[in-house]
């Protein structure tokens, strides 16, 4: 049984530049959500999809966008990047109905110069 | 104020011990409360969901003071690979969660 994938591992980008990072959602899943982890501290929510549209939206700016496609795999955009967008990049999926076992990928850690 | 506070810890013990962790949230509207266990460099995993009555789980024990807004989890004989960040998260019901950042427990030979 396939776990939550991500892709890439690890990504260095300069500032201003944009980013896309993938995330493919554990066999069975069909809900996406994802978070941003700073050192030291807990994974932020950012955005949660389902039947391909952004239900649920956490406190970041609108540089941060995503996708969901039909086979339920994710994007999530970055534009504009800043020095603070520094951090592991965490995909979780989940059942719709799901209230709190959420299944979490390995990340992506991305490092803006 | 932070929606969820923990103590950062780290929380050294030996091996045997018997740890608690708490953890008190501010929306008195969250729903449901779960723990997670992060290991270093590594996803978070769900440990064990919180519930008002108290659950347990082999030798962890949570438990949910609503009228406080406060949880705990209890760890018995604390094993070497217990150690790892341990993550307090609520749900208030909007289909995210909101996480601590972690309490750190480092068991010692």
């Amino acid at each position: 049984d396939a776990g939550v994938t991500q892709s890439p591992t690890h990504l260095i980008k300069t500032r201003g530049q944009q980013v896309t990072l993938r995330c493919s959602p554990k066999s069975g899943h069909d809900t996406v959500s994802w978070y941003q982890q700073a050192l030291g501290q807990g994974p932020q929510f950012i955005f949660q999809y389902y039947e391909e549209e952004e239900r649920q939206r956490g406190n970041f700016p609108d540089r941060f966008s995503g996708h969901q496609f039909p086979n339920y795999s994710s994007e999530l955009n970055v534009n504009a990047l800043l020095l603070g967008d520094s951090a592991l990049y965490l995909c979780a999926s989940s059942l719709p109905w799901s209230e709190g076992e959420q299944y979490f990928g390995p990340g992506t850690r991305l490092t803006v110069t | 104020r932070k929606e969820v506070e923990q103590d950062p810890g780290p929380f050294n013990v030996p091996e045997g011990a018997t740890v608690a962790f708490n953890c008190t949230y501010s929306n008195s509207a969250s729903q449901s409360f779960f723990w997670y266990r992060q290991d270093c460099r590594k996803e978070p995993k769900l440990l064990m969901s919180v519930y008002s009555s108290g659950n347990e789980d082999g030798r962890f024990t949570a438990q949910l003071n609503r009228a406080s807004q406060y949880i705990s989890l209890l760890i018995r004989d604390s094993k070497l690979s217990d150690s790892a960040t341990y993550l307090c998260v609520v749900n208030t019901g909007r289909r995210a969660l909101t996480f601590g950042s972690g309490t750190r427990l480092q068991v010692q030979p």
